[in-house]
């Protein structure tokens, strides 16, 4: 079974804090995403990366940034994180030839992220 | 870009049929996509669509008309498992899915 796992289920930090979440998939897989969930609002995308070391901005990209040094780990780095990031996190994978052909993203259990 | 529109709650009975309605506009169409969402866990995909027409899977069908930016998820002889969030997505430029806000399906007794 494909396995995307999310460093950590829940974050408190403080307003101004620097924030890592981390997502490992163990598929080998080209594409990951970073999205976030809020009610009402659905899931938006941050981030995706097609390859190491590729990165493109999502929907809602402004105050977040990501890293992918390594094909199985993608990072997403809030620089100063604002209450306005209280969020769930959810990191996602997907094979680069096969998202146009049945949009199988493969997501993990998400981040639940409160800033204070 | 993507425009993507769905109820955003409905309840139904247990053993009986639902219908969750999605309408989309998007250039260039390039398919659309069903997730289930449980409460609590990651979406976990359910089906995909390119093609007019209806696509079965045991329980759950989905139906597309491109021409008409609608499709809709039917899931037959509701079990209470059923309960969870559905959402509705179309892919974009890139390799990346946007997803509507979701429709939360509750299942009565």
């Amino acid at each position: 079974d494909v396995k995307v796992t999310q460093s950590s289920r829940y974050l408190v930090k403080r307003t101004g804090e620097k924030v890592f979440l981390e997502c490992v998939q163990d598929m080998d897989h080209e594409n990951m995403f970073w999205y976030r969930q809020d009610p009402g609002l659905g899931l938006r995308l941050i981030y995706f990366s097609y390859d190491v070391k590729m990165k493109e901005k999502g929907d809602i990209p402004e105050g977040y940034s990501v890293s992918r040094e390594k094909k199985e780990r993608f990072s997403l780095i809030l620089e100063s994180a604002s209450t306005n990031q209280t969020s769930m996190y959810l990191c996602a994978s997907s094979l680069l030839s096969r998202l146009a052909v049945d949009g199988e993203l493969f997501f993990g259990e998400g981040s639940r992220l409160t800033v204070l | 870009g993507q425009n993507i529109d769905q109820p955003t709650e409905m309840t139904a009975t247990e053993g009986a049929i639902v219908q969750i309605n999605c309408t989309y506009q998007t250039s260039g169409f390039n398919g659309l996509f069903w997730y289930q969402q449980h409460a609590g866990e990651a979406p976990t995909f359910l089906s995909y669509n390119v093609l007019d027409g209806l696509e079965e899977k045991g329980r759950f069908s989905s139906f597309l008309s491109r021409s008409k930016g609608y499709s809709y998820l039917l899931l037959k002889e509701l079990q209470m498992k059923d309960s969870a969030s559905y959402l509705c997505a179309v892919p974009g430029g890139g390799n990346k899915l946007t997803f509507g806000t979701g429709t939360q399906l509750k299942v009565e007794l």
